[in-house]
């Protein structure tokens, strides 16, 4: 069964902390991903990387940093956490190549910032 | 305007009823075609998907993608409560590394 996990399921953190969100895959898939999910707004792509130490902006980087040093694991930064960056954020990942085929998600961090 | 369309909800359906959920887009380059659901406070999990148009059945689901209206739809026969969650339709941008695109998701309440 595939399986992407995020660690981190409930956040509390304050304004200005740097906040590390962690994703590991099992899958051995090359791409992987972060989203924001927030009422409204639907799924927002931050930023995804294609192969370890790629990576590409997606379509709301502002304020976010990613790293990839193994295929397996793809983490999400926030170097100074604001209080509009409350909101729930999706790891995914997917097979490269296998076009049409699917992302899949993990659980989903919730992150407060106060 | 979006890229792609969709209805927030929330759909109010009773138990046995057939659930019509929908999607517009303005991307003629989207080929592929996808439903996801989501329980709340979960990670949407893929239900179906489509490439280019016609219909694909599932047990109670099918999906139906007319590309020529940009209009894909999700059909849900015999509801059951446990249907009940956001509905998110989702297509490949064509890129290779397959970024998504997603709607809003709609919102099913099946009651019993």
């Amino acid at each position: 069964d595939v399986k992407v996990t995020q660690s981190s399921r409930y956040l509390v953190k304050r304004t200005g902390e740097k906040v590390f969100l962690e994703c590991v895959q099992d899958m051995d898939h090359e791409n992987m991903f972060w989203y924001r999910q927030d009422p409204g707004l639907g799924l927002r792509l931050i930023y995804f990387s294609y192969d370890v130490k790629m990576k590409e902006k997606g379509d709301i980087p502002e304020g976010y940093s990613v790293s990839r040093e193994k295929k397996e694991r793809f983490s999400l930064i926030l170097e100074s956490a604001s209080t509009n960056q409350t909101s729930m954020y999706l790891c995914a990942s997917s097979a490269k190549g296998l076009k049409g085929n699917t992302i899949y998600f993990g659980e989903g961090s919730w992150l407060t910032v106060v | 305007q979006k890229e792609v369309e969709q209805d927030p909800g929330p759909l109010s359906v009773p138990e046995g009823a057939i659930v019509s959920l929908n999607c517009t887009y303005s991307n003629s380059a989207f080929q592929y075609f996808m439903w996801y659901r989501q329980y709340s406070r979960k990670g949407p999990e893929l239900l179906m998907y489509t490439y280019s148009s016609g219909n694909k059945e599932d047990g109670r689901f099918t999906a139906q993608v007319d590309k020529s209206s940009k209009y894909i739809s999700l059909f849900i026969r015999d509801s059951q409560p446990s249907d009940s969650a956001t509905y998110l339709c989702a297509m490949d941008r064509n890129t290779g590394f397959q970024k998504l695109v997603f709607g809003t998701g709609t919102r099913l309440l099946v009651s019993p």
